[in-house]
């Protein structure tokens, strides 16, 4: 069984400060692991994922997150907040292959002026 | 690019009825899609497994006779909710896997508004 731990359901932030969403997994495999975004009823974007190699993996809109296996987390971090970063965003690891997703509860990113 | 639409992006439905929403992969073939469901302020749950071709394959929980599930090809797949109730009220959301991708990444859309009065 996976499943997948999102610390804290808000998270506020000045902008232009550092973004730093946690995410922890716990996976029986070598897991596949992703960062979604998510606006106001639209569907989810892809801001990056993790299936194998290099361990500092980068996205889109300047995210970047890390695997560590020994700690079991890929956390999600950003040097500087912009106002349209505010959103929620979901953490979310699959085993590969056709296997749906398994998303952690979801973090909304607040960006305060 | 990889492209799903999903149609309705809004549908509002008498209780009993059934309402069918439509998944579409637009510029790739997807032998994979997946069916999640979104409450609100909640996180998604996968509800079944789309294979074109074959059965779906449902989650623990999940009512198949209820959410029926057909990929009859590899850009389409319908989820039909058969004699909705109001606690089916909710956003679901497809995904699809790109054909022979080895099925690392899945592609999202845009979400189906489901409200049963």
């Amino acid at each position: 069984a996976q499943s997948v731990t999102q610390l804290g359901s808000h998270v506020s932030v000045s902008e232009g400060a550092l973004v730093l969403l946690r995410c922890n997994y716990s996976s029986s495999v070598p897991p596949y692991l992703f960062w979604y975004v998510q606006y106001p009823n639209q569907g989810l974007q892809l801001l990056l994922k993790y299936t194998t190699g290099a361990t500092l993996v980068k996205g889109i809109n300047g995210f970047e997150a890390e695997f560590k296996k020994s700690e079991t987390s890929f956390h999600l971090t950003k040097p500087s907040a912009h106002m349209s970063d505010a959103a929620e965003y979901f953490c979310a690891v699959s085993r590969g292959g056709a296997d749906g997703l398994t998303f952690g509860k979801g973090t909304h990113l607040i960006i305060q002026p | 690019g990889a492209v799903v639409s999903q149609h309705p992006s809004r549908v509002i439905c008498k209780s009993g009825t059934s309402v069918k929403i439509e998944c579409r992969s637009l510029d790739f073939q997807a032998t994979t899609m997946f069916w999640y469901r979104q409450f609100p302020k909640k996180s998604l749950m996968l509800m079944a497994t789309s294979n074109e071709g074959s059965k779906a394959t449902y989650e623990q929980g999940v009512e198949k006779d209820k959410f029926l599930i057909n990929h009859a090809s590899l850009t389409l797949s319908t989820l039909t909710v058969t004699s909705a109730h109001p606690e089916d009220s909710s956003f679901y959301i497809c995904s699809a896997q790109k054909t022979g991708t080895g099925g690392r990444e899945q592609y999202f859309g845009p979400g189906t508004r489901l409200t049963v009065t």
